[in-house]
């Protein structure tokens, strides 16, 4: 059974710091992984992408990596902002069971000022 | 991307009463779902919507608890039964959609529907 943890359970920076968020799996055998961010009371919005064919995604400030055979993936975030203040969700879908996601518990982010 | 819509977006609901949440896709939907999310925890997969068939339940969710139609590609909803307090939960609605220009699935989420029984 695919287990997924992220670390750490929570985090908060100064405004400008660069951060990185970790997300480990058990299995290997993946399909995807994918990185969410949830705002509070909301859903989640879906941030980067990761085939298992893949090493890295970049979309604009963030960039995310993946190491398959290690289990692991991170979610770097350039120059934090105060507009990044959010739950980060890794999400982990197994070859054995192509259609379902596996979710971490998530890091709870807080950008100060 | 893909836009999923819920309503209601909320609810407070009387204990023993139920709640239907409807969830509708504008995106070529592969497969849809249901999430619960409990207080302070991270997402568990209800069940998968079948269109036209019997949901898939995971373990620990049941149809007569959780019953879930799906009459076409793009639209299902999930009734949550018998309300409880432990039901007091946001329900998410999410759906894997065909992106055609990455010729691949990606999974979206609906904003949620904030249930609380009283």
């Amino acid at each position: 059974k695919q287990e997924v943890t992220q670390i750490p359970a929570a985090l908060s920076v100064p405004e400008g710091e660069n951060l990185v968020l970790n997300c480990s799996f058990t299995d290997s055998a993946i399909y995807n992984l994918q990185w969410f961010r949830q705002d509070p009371g909301k859903g989640l919005t879906s941030l980067l992408l990761i085939q298992s064919s893949q090493r890295e995604q970049t979309s604009g400030r963030l960039n995310a990596s993946l190491d398959k055979s290690s289990g692991r993936s991170t979610l770097y975030i350039a120059a934090s902002q105060p507009g990044d203040s959010a739950t980060y969700l890794c999400a982990v879908r197994s070859t054995g069971t192509a259609s379902k996601l596996t979710f971490g518990t998530g890091t709870r982010l807080q950008v100060t000022l | 991307s893909a836009v999923i819509s819920q309503k209601p977006s909320r609810d407070i609901c009387q204990r023993g009463t139920s709640l239907t949440i409807q969830c509708q896709v504008d995106s070529q939907v592969t497969m849809m779902f249901w999430y619960r999310q409990q207080p302070g925890q991270s997402l568990t997969l209800i069940a998968t919507a079948n269109q036209g068939s019997e949901a898939t339940y995971e373990s620990g969710f049941v149809i007569d608890k959780f019953p879930i139609s799906r009459p076409n590609l793009t639209f299902s909803t999930l009734t949550v039964s018998n309300l409880s307090p432990e039901d007091s939960s946001i329900y998410l609605c999410s759906a894997k959609v065909r992106l055609g220009d990455r010729g691949r699935d990606e999974q979206y989420f609906g904003p949620g529907t904030r249930l609380t029984v009283t």
